[in-house]
């Protein structure tokens, strides 16, 4: 079974702070993707990184995925509040079934202004 | 387009009452899911269908059951409702993109108490 870890479970910053959630694995994944959650609402994709090394950027967000495609990041420069919710990540799995993704529990961010 | 749409919203059931969570994509995906997250515990699959006609357990599908008659509809059926199945269900669906990533769209979400 392969299981993603996210770090740090919580996290509460104040507006402009930079911060960085990490998402890691025993197992290779042949992509990642993170998404965003809002209360009351269903996760939104951000941004889906597949090849190890890669870096993607998406306004103050850098997301990076790893050399060996074991973990990624996701780095937040001067957070603000509109950026406050879930961010999960989600690993597409090797060897064929990718259309299913497993899940990191999450990182519940809260960007205080 | 409408992306994909859950009905209801909200929902309270008695222990043993049965209902039937619905999910409409109109993005003409072939591959649907149902997902169930508590809180702390991300997204668990339930069952996930990859076209019409075929569907499959995902990691806990007792006491649920799905259909897929068509693309645009994978309803969630739970027979016999129980206290841990009282949690926030979310559908999605995918299409097949490039070789090593299926993006998945998720629907607002069914928030189901089981008293």
């Amino acid at each position: 079974t392969q299981l993603l870890e996210q770090s740090p479970q919580f996290l509460s910053i104040q507006e402009g702070e930079n911060l960085t959630v990490y998402c890691n694995s025993s197992s290779v994944f042949s992509s990642l993707q993170w998404y965003r959650q809002e209360p009351g609402e269903g996760p939104v994709l951000l941004v889906t990184v597949v090849t190890g090394g890669e870096v993607k950027k998406l306004k103050r967000l850098t997301f990076q995925f790893g050399d060996a495609r074991k973990d990624s990041s996701l780095h937040i420069t001067a957070a603000q509040p509109g950026d406050t919710g879930l961010y999960l990540c989600a690993g597409g799995n090797s060897g064929g079934s990718n259309y299913k993704l497993t899940f990191g529990k999450g990182t519940l961010l809260t960007v205080n202004p | 387009n409408a992306g994909v749409t859950q009905t209801p919203k909200f929902r309270i059931l008695k222990i043993g009452q049965s209902m039937t969570l619905q999910c409409t994509q109109d993005m003409n995906h072939n591959y649907m899911y149902w997902y169930r997250q508590d809180p702390g515990m991300g997204l668990k699959l339930i069952y996930y269908s990859v076209g019409a006609g075929i569907t499959d357990k995902g990691e806990v599908p007792n006491g649920y059951n799905v259909s897929r008659s068509t693309t645009e509809d994978f309803p969630l059926r739970l027979e016999l409702a129980a206290p841990s199945q009282t949690s926030v269900y979310f559908c999605a669906s995918s299409y097949p993109g490039t070789f090593l990533s299926y993006e998945q769209y998720f629907g607002p979400g069914t928030r189901l108490t089981v008293t």
